[in-house]
C-alpha cells in the first residue's frame, strides 16, 4: 500500500504570497493532520480533517487554513507569507478506527524569502 | 540534509550498545503515547506505541516503557545499529488524532 504523499516537495516563495501544499493520505486513511516543523519550535499541530470536516485546530493565525475533499486528499494553504513561515509542513493520515496512530508523508520544506 | 531541530539533546552509542531514550509528557490526562523515529530529509516514522492502561510494550529491538506516576516515557533499542542513527519524538496523543511531541533527541552510532 502506497504511504502518504506530499505535492511539491520543495517550495520557494516570497514574502506577501500564497501557497498551497497537497497531501494525499493512505488509501482507505479518512483522517488527515496537517503540522509546521522548524528548528526552534519542533514539531506543531496545525489541523486535522475527518471527511471533509475540520475537527481540530492548533494555534495558528488565520492565514493558515485547509480543506479536505470528498476522495480524502487535504490541501493547506497560507496566505500572505511571512518570513517566519518557512518550516517544513508535514502531513499525516490515520486508519478507520484507529485515529490515534498517524503514519506521515516526507513533507514539503517551505521557504520564503 | 534538513535539520530538525538546534540544540537537540543526542545520545551517542557504539554499534551493539542498547540505547535508552527518555521523554517527559506535560498532560496527565494523554492516554496514547507514540515513538517516531525521523532521518534526514524524511517524514517521522512509527516506531512503537503504548496505551496509558499498559507499563511495557515490545517490538522488534525495541521496547517503550510508560511511567504515569511522573509522566515519563522511555524508548529502549536493543542491538542499536547505525541505521537507527535519527532523531527520535515521543508524541502523547491528547485526542481527534491531535499528537503533542516532545522536542525530540538524536541518536549518533558509530561503528
Amino acid at each position: 500500500k502506497a504511504g502518504v504523499t506530499q505535492t511539491p516537495r520543495y517550495l520557494i516563495k516570497t514574502r506577501g504570497q500564497q501557497v498551497t501544499l497537497s497531501c494525499s493520505p493512505i488509501s482507505g486513511h479518512r483522517s488527515v493532520s496537517w503540522y509546521q516543523q522548524t528548528p526552534g519550535q519542533g514539531l506543531q499541530f496545525l489541523f486535522e480533517y475527518f471527511s471533509e470536516t475540520q475537527r481540530n485546530k492548533g494555534n495558528f493565525p488565520g492565514r493558515f487554513s485547509g480543506r479536505q475533499f470528498s476522495n480524502s486528499r487535504s490541501e493547506m494553504n497560507v496566505s500572505t507569507l511571512e518570513l517566519g513561515d518557512s518550516a517544513l509542513y508535514l502531513c499525516a493520515s490515520s486508519p478507520p478506527g484507529g485515529e490515534d496512530t498517524q503514519y506521515f508523508g516526507p513533507g514539503t520544506r517551505l521557504t520564503v524569502l | 540534509g534538513e535539520s530538525v531541530g538546534l540544540h537537540l539533546p543526542t545520545l551517542s552509542v557504539q554499534e551493539g550498545d542498547n540505547s535508552i531514550i527518555n521523554c517527559a509528557y506535560s498532560n496527565s490526562a494523554s492516554d496514547y503515547f507514540i515513538w517516531y523515529k525521523q532521518e534526514s530529509g524524511k517524514g517521522p516514522q512509527f516506531i512503537i506505541d503504548i496505551r496509558s492502561n499498559m507499563d511495557k510494550r515490545q517490538g522488534q529491538r525495541v521496547t517503550v516503557l510508560l511511567n504515569k506516576t511522573v509522566k515519563h516515557l522511555s524508548l529502549q533499542i536493543a542491538a542499536t545499529q547505525p541505521g537507527d542513527s535519527a532523531v527520535y519524538f515521543c508524541a502523547e496523543n491528547k485526542g481527534y488524532s491531535t499528537l503533542t511531541f516532545g522536542k525530540g533527541t538524536m541518536l549518533l552510532v558509530s561503528p
